[in-house]
């Protein structure tokens, strides 16, 4: 089936504390993205990747991290995690560029449910 | 702001009726997209309409593109309860790089049995 995989689904964790959320696609797309989504917020871009070790940042990067050492793979780091990235993330992915004039919908995860303390 | 702006915010009907939502944007679009959101769950997505097709049809679904006036609409027919979910656009924006989508905030839609 093809699919988003993200891991964990549900988190808590103290400031901090070093998390990586995973993010794994089996349809052999070339485009990646992180969100995060707040209660009254649309979704908001945290990074992107538009093939491997080809990554930048989207709307809110601060805090965060990503690599793209293969192309089924994007993990979401973030190093010293604090209150406010308390969210729900999603990792989705395409066959490429939503603004590609070939651009193709979205392919979402899950979600992971991260709370900070 | 470059994201998608739903309207209604709120949208509640029976079953059987017609639900349709709109959404506005501000900026030149290479395309706009719809997804579904069941409540804290991921997104599906429902259509991609391109900046130079007018309408698009995909089962119960019809979309509508006015590039003149940046709008879209969605149209479900026949609701179901199943429907119930938030309804969210995403413009594509031209201008930005390649990598962008502008996610709104959604219509909620609740279909009453």
């Amino acid at each position: 089936e093809a699919q988003v995989t993200q891991n964990p689904r549900y988190l808590i964790t103290v400031t901090g504390k070093k998390l990586t959320v995973t993010c794994s696609q089996n349809m052999n797309h070339e485009y990646m993205s992180w969100y995060r989504q707040d209660p009254g917020l649309g979704l908001r871009q945290i990074y992107y990747s538009m093939n491997v070790e080809v990554t930048d940042k989207g709307d809110v990067p601060e805090g965060y991290k990503v690599s793209r050492k293969e192309k089924r793979n994007f993990p979401l780091i973030l190093e010293s995690p604090s209150p406010n990235q308390t969210s729900l993330y999603f990792c989705a992915s395409s066959t490429t560029s939503p603004g590609n004039l070939k651009a193709n919908v979205l392919t979402f995860g899950a979600g992971s449910r991260l709370t900070v303390l | 702001s470059q994201q998608g702006e739903e309207d209604p915010q709120a949208l509640s009907i029976q079953e059987g009726e017609n639900a349709t939502m709109n959404c506005s944007y501000k900026t030149s679009i290479n395309n706009l997209q719809w997804y579904r959101q069941n409540s804290g769950r991921g997104l599906v997505h429902l259509i991609l309409i391109r900046s130079n097709e007018r309408e698009k049809h995909s089962g119960r679904l019809r979309v509508t593109l006015d590039t003149s006036k940046k709008s879209s609409s969605l149209l479900i027919t026949a609701s179901r309860a199943a429907d119930t979910a938030s309804y969210i656009c995403a413009p594509a924006d031209r201008g930005s790089t390649l990598g962008r989508l502008y996610f709104g905030r959604g219509t909620q839609l609740t279909v009453w049995p």
